[in-house]
């Protein structure tokens, strides 16, 4: 089973600041790499696809970027609603799919 | 409009069994996979259960197989759930979620509200 670790466990940021969010795989996922965004008493939203391809309505200060071990999630200036917790998801050797244990982005 | 929408969900004791169902609407539901996610109280997201479809390929995350089996009726756009022999660590909300595939592997582009399933004698 490949493993996802996500890091920092959690980020505190300012408004306005730039967040990045890593998702290392114990072994490569090409692109097969997905986000997604959880707030408190929600269900997850798909963020990012294929490791760079935004999902329908999603803005555009979100960007994926990555493949085969390593991905990062960028948020270019963070706006007030963006503070959640944040999975990265593969799904290159299926099954299973596994998800990163999340990273929560918290304001500073 | 998507809409997923979970039920069956419960108090239910140890080693007992449960059927979770999920009801589509607004897509065409059997072009799409259809999984299962579950998220212990406080904790992260874990993948459970997968099935393609036309139910011909299915997959189970190693923690449940054997016990859980997924299941879907095209004609009533309905996934299923059944989970025998319950443990406590399977306390959870259980979502379901369209993946964006017909088969194999996917994404989940639309979740449902999720359903509370509690294991307590």
């Amino acid at each position: 089973e490949i493993v996802l670790t996500q890091s920092p466990a959690t980020l505190s940021l300012s408004p306005g600041e730039r967040a990045t969010l890593s998702c290392r795989a114990s072994q490569s996922v090409a692109s097969y790499l997905a986000w997604y965004q959880q707030k408190p008493g929600q269900a997850p939203r798909l963020l990012i696809y294929d490791a760079s391809h935004r999902a329908t309505g999603i803005p555009a200060r979100f960007s994926g970027s990555g493949s085969g071990t390593d991905f990062t999630l960028t948020i270019s200036s963070l706006e007030p609603e963006d503070f959640a917790v944040y999975y990265c998801q593969q799904r290159s050797n299926w099954p299973p799919s596994t998800f990163g244990q999340g990273t929560k982005l918290e304001i500073k | 409009e998507v809409q997923l929408v979970e039920s069956g969900g419960g108090l239910v004791q140890p080693g007992r069994s449960l059927r979770l169902s999920c009801a589509a609407s607004g897509f065409t539901f059997d072009d799409f996979n259809m999984d299962w996610v579950r998220q212990p109280p406080g904790k992260g997201l874990e993948w459970v259960a997968g099935i393609s479809w036309n139910s011909g390929m299915v997959g189970y995350a190693a923690s449940v197989k054997g016990r859980f089996t997924i299941s879907r009726d095209n004609a009533q756009n309905s996934l299923y759930l059944q989970i025998n022999s319950l443990r406590p660590n399977d306390t959870a909300v259980y979502y379901c979620a369209k993946g964006t595939r017909g088969s194999g592997s996917s994404n989940f582009d639309y979740w449902g509200q999720g359903t509370l399933v509690t294991v307590s004698s």
